[in-house]
């Protein structure tokens, strides 16, 4: 079955530094990927998205993703952070072959220190 | 527009008692979905349905009900909590499946299951 694999549950930065969390999934078959944001008490909002074309999708809030049909990932970058960044971040895979259902990595808290 | 609503925000219920969690939404989506979130864990899909009158299993259905009467109306039922329910559960919605089109969540409802 599909997985998906986020590297560290949680990731601190300083302001203005580079944020990178990791994403990767299992699948011969690439999948359509996503990564949702999920603020302190509320629902997951989509930052982006993959299915077909550009490899480097670019979302809201200055974030971008690439995926890498070679290494099997879709990690997800910001140039510069800001505090109000801090949240959660969720990847996920949308597998061709398993009923339409999202799969949702374990999630990464990111912290943004002044 | 309100988007998605959970209803009720929090709940605490003891052992054996049954429940009823309401979503709503009102951008006439076709489909909607069931989440439970637990730390660690990311977000696991418990039921979901792709229209009205339709529902179908997701990853977690044991334990859970869920009916899709009108088309703007998804509930989820505990027919006897366990303290394994204890979580935090998200509905979300989507005009077509979720590998084209943006799914939306609810702000989420805590429960505790004592």
């Amino acid at each position: 079955a599909q997985s998906v694999t986020q590297l560290g549950s949680h990731v601190s930065v300083s302001e203005g530094a580079l944020v990178l969390l990791r994403c990767n999934y299992s699948s011969s078959v690439p999948p359509y990927l996503f990564w949702y944001v999920q603020y302190p008490n509320q629902g997951l909002q989509l930052l982006l998205k993959y299915t077909t074309g550009a490899t480097l999708v670019k979302g809201i809030n200055g974030f971008e993703a690439e995926f890498k049909k070679s290494e099997t990932s879709f990690h997800l970058t910001k140039p510069s952070a800001h505090m109000s960044d801090a949240a959660e971040y969720f990847c996920a895979v949308w597998p061709y072959n398993q009923g339409g259902k999202l799969i949702f990595g374990q999630g990464t808290e990111l912290s943004v220190k002044p | 527009n309100a988007g998605v609503t959970q209803t009720p925000k929090f709940r605490v219920l003891k052992t054996g008692q049954s429940m009823t969690l309401l979503c709503a939404q009102d951008m006439n989506h076709e489909y909607m979905y069931w989440y439970r979130q637990d730390p660690g864990m990311g977000l696991r899909l418990i039921h979901y349905s792709v229209g009205e009158g339709t529902t179908a299993k997701g990853e977690v259905p044991d334990g859970y009900n869920v009916s899709r009467l009108k088309k703007q109306n998804f509930l989820l039922g505990l027919e006897s909590a366990a303290p394994s329910q204890t979580s935090v559960y998200f509905c979300a919605s989507s005009y077509w499946r979720v590998s084209t089109d943006t799914q939306y969540f609810g702000p989420g409802t805590r429960l505790t299951v004592l």
